[in-house]
């Protein structure tokens, strides 16, 4: 099973400014992915991180609004940019082999 | 959009109780896995379960998989305390995009 950290755990942002939430993963993957989990709901994909290119947005989700990098296959970021009360949410970074996928604690964001 | 439908939304049972929850989902899939998440923390992986195969087990948990009727159970026996938290599951579909998909969850409360 792969291990994934996340940082930071929690963060409180004033609206319009940008947080970037870092994630490492223990061993190397093959997929990484961003979710986002709405207070009292269950996990929305935002984007699949690809090693070295442009993320792949779901529907919903823009590049402008959620950057992401990948630079190698164990290290991916997320920004959320420009956030107002709606952002405030988890995000949760996951990676998958060719099986079983696993996700990270998540980081806690309160958008004032 | 969620995949996934999962049954009953809610559940609360006596602590020592069998806890079943159900997953419905729409198209072919790869594979399907169970998560636990406690109190908005990140999420566990508890087991997958393969399109070719109908049963596993894991400790006091066993997961089925009917894919004529796209369903999906997971049975845990003598219920704890420690087991209150919300339960998803996720398919990986055969096609496209090996992106995991969301059911909405079930809050099991396991009562003292």
């Amino acid at each position: 099973s792969a291990v994934i950290s996340q940082k930071p755990s929690r963060d409180i942002c004033q609206r319009g400014t940008s947080l970037t939430i870092q994630c490492q993963v223990d061993s190397q993957v093959t997929m990484m992915f961003w979710y986002r989990q709405q207070p009292g709901q269950s996990l929305t994909l935002i984007a699949t991180a690809n090693q070295g290119s442009e993320a792949t947005y779901e529907s919903g989700f823009v590049i402008d609004k959620f950057p992401i990098s990948r630079p190698n296959l164990t290290f991916s970021t997320l920004t959320v940019s420009n956030m107002s009360p709606e952002d405030s949410s988890i995000y949760l970074c996951s990676a998958s082999g060719l099986d079983e996928q696993f996700f990270g604690p998540g980081t806690r964001l309160t958008v004032l | 959009s969620q995949q996934g439908e999962e049954d009953p939304q809610a559940l609360s049972i006596q602590e020592g109780e069998n806890a079943t929850m159900n997953c419905s989902y729409k198209t072919s899939i790869n594979n399907l896995q169970w998560y636990r998440q406690n109190s908005g923390r990140g999420l566990v992986h508890l087991i997958l379960i393969r399109s070719n195969e109908r049963e596993k087990h894991s400790g006091r948990l066993r997961v089925t998989l009917d894919t004529s009727k796209k369903s999906s159970s997971l049975l845990i026996t003598a219920s704890r305390a420690a087991d209150t938290a919300s339960y998803f599951c996720a398919t990986r579909r055969i096609q496209g995009a090996q992106k995991l998909v969301f059911g909405q969850g079930t809050r099991l409360t396991i009562n003292p």
